[in-house]
């Protein structure tokens, strides 16, 4: 079956750049929407960003400055870079895949989540 | 965008029914059935429970059921168990093609 697998350093340093790969197993990135997803130590959900595996995005408003979303087909893979981080960036960071369907216009997302990665702590400390 | 509004807490008894409510506004919940539901452990990554406001996975026991009524959504579980006991978020699509998460509601099973 599918599975999705965060990869990337577990300390960054503070002003420095995050950086994560989601790596899809099982299956094909082809055709479908992934996203990032991230939960600060004993908080809620924050949204990140989507990408299609065409290489459209899509950004969290409050995040948008800092975020950047890319996929590499060959590698079956796409990655977060989230600049200029602080201590608030601390958080296990998740990546999803968002389900499709197919219809005569070709693949279009449903707005869910219907895969999830295990997620990967990501502490932001000199 | 603003998170959606969850109750932080709720609780209920082996067997009895809960319900966890989910406020948006007409850019979010009430103006798409884009509304989803995950349950997550402690530990563990969120796991789908209900999608576009009332269907469920394969898989999810008919325990869990959605609805929704103007710009809140509420997740209702009945019967319920010890392996309940989580917590559980909602999610939105928006008008500007973004997701926003609820803040999040902590099950307790007394």
């Amino acid at each position: 079956q599918v599975q999705l697998q965060e990869s990337g350093p577990g300390l960054v340093k503070p002003s420095e750049t995050l950086s994560l790969t989601c790596t899809v197993s099982g299956g094909s990135i082809s055709s479908y929407y992934w996203s990032w997803i991230r939960q600060p130590p004993g908080k809620g959900l924050e949204w990140i960003g989507y990408i299609y595996y065409s290489g459209s995005t899509n950004y969290n408003p409050s995040l948008k400055s800092r975020v950047t979303i890319s996929v590499d087909t060959s590698k079956n893979q796409f990655s977060l870079k989230l600049s200029s981080v602080t201590a608030a960036d601390t958080a296990v960071y998740y990546c999803a895949r968002f389900a499709n369907y197919y219809d005569s216009s070709g693949y279009s997302p449903y707005w869910y989540f219907d895969l999830w990665g295990r997620g990967t702590l990501v502490t932001v400390s000199s | 965008q603003s998170a959606l509004t969850q109750p932080a807490s709720v609780s209920g008894s082996p067997g009895q029914s809960i319900t966890i409510s989910c406020t948006g506004t007409s850019s979010d919940v009430g103006g798409y059935n884009y509304v989803s539901w995950y349950q997550q452990h402690p530990g563990k990554a969120p796991k789908l429970m209900i999608y576009e406001v009332s269907n469920r996975p394969s898989g999810v026991p008919d325990r869990f059921s959605g609805s929704k009524s103007g710009n809140t959504a509420s997740l209702t579980i009945s019967g319920l168990q010890a392996e309940d006991e989580a917590d559980y978020y909602c999610s939105s699509y928006t008008s500007s093609s973004t997701q926003v998460f609820g803040g999040g509601t902590k099950l307790t099973v007394l």
